[in-house]
């Protein structure tokens, strides 16, 4: 079937405003992890939803991130008063279990760049 | 806490010239251990994983060893192609931890 999708795949966004990123993970797929990925970076863990319930939260940067997952399935990632240092790529994954063996399948990424 | 260490980048290599990218790692219990590539343009994919010491996880003539004695998994291929210039990902899923911890990635160019 299809692979992760995200959009939008390029958001630009003024300081302050506030910015919601989709994703639609692989059908099927109970497990949903959300990345970031700064320039020249490796990704950092954000949040990981298991059906609708996100049972780590840990690498939310700050009380501006928050995100939902409705119908274990779409999970939106909303970021409020959007700053600067939050100019990332943001990825999407899913997996179709959550043992440490399973392998996540990623998305091609919202690009968001705040001016 | 869990961490993947790799080596610097870029790493400039001639086509058919063999390519070895270091990777090491700390965890805290019994990780899988993953290689996921990032070709320009596109997005992250699976390239090979192992899942206990001394497995060997293969795919695209690329190989790479889970050595627990010296806590790496190290990405080896014998001959690189020009296709093969990409950003190459090492991770490791830990026991009762369900993200990915990726190391920074190392870019590699193959010249014709």
């Amino acid at each position: 079937g299809a692979g992760v999708s995200q959009s939008p795949s390029n958001k630009v966004t003024e300081k302050g405003k506030d910015v919601e990123l989709r994703c639609d993970p692989i059908s099927g797929h109970t497990a949903l992890y959300w990345y970031r990925q700064r320039l020249g970076q490796g990704l950092e863990f954000l949040i990981y939803f298991q059906g609708n319930s996100a049972p780590d939260k840990s690498g939310l940067p700050s009380d501006r991130f928050s995100a939902e997952r409705t119908g274990e399935s779409v999970s939106t990632l909303t970021i409020q008063r959007t700053q600067q240092e939050d100019s990332a790529v943001y990825l999407c994954a899913s997996s179709s279990t959550t043992g440490r063996e399973e392998t996540q399948y990623f998305g091609p990424g919202t690009r968001l760049l705040v001016l | 806490g869990d961490s993947v260490t790799q080596m610097e980048g870029p790493v400039t290599l001639s086509e058919e010239a063999f390519l070895t990218i270091n990777c090491t790692y700390t965890a805290t219990g019994y990780p899988s251990l993953f290689w996921y590539v990032q070709y320009p343009g596109e997005g992250l994919q699976l390239l090979l994983k192992a899942t206990k010491a001394d497995d060997k996880g293969s795919n695209k003539g690329f190989e790479a060893t889970y050595r627990k004695e010296t806590t790496s998994f190290h990405l080896e291929k014998g001959s690189v192609q020009v296709s093969d210039s990409a950003v190459y990902f090492c991770a490791l899923s830990d026991t009762g931890r369900r993200a990915l911890t990726f190391g920074s990635g190392t870019r590699l160019q193959v010249q014709p």
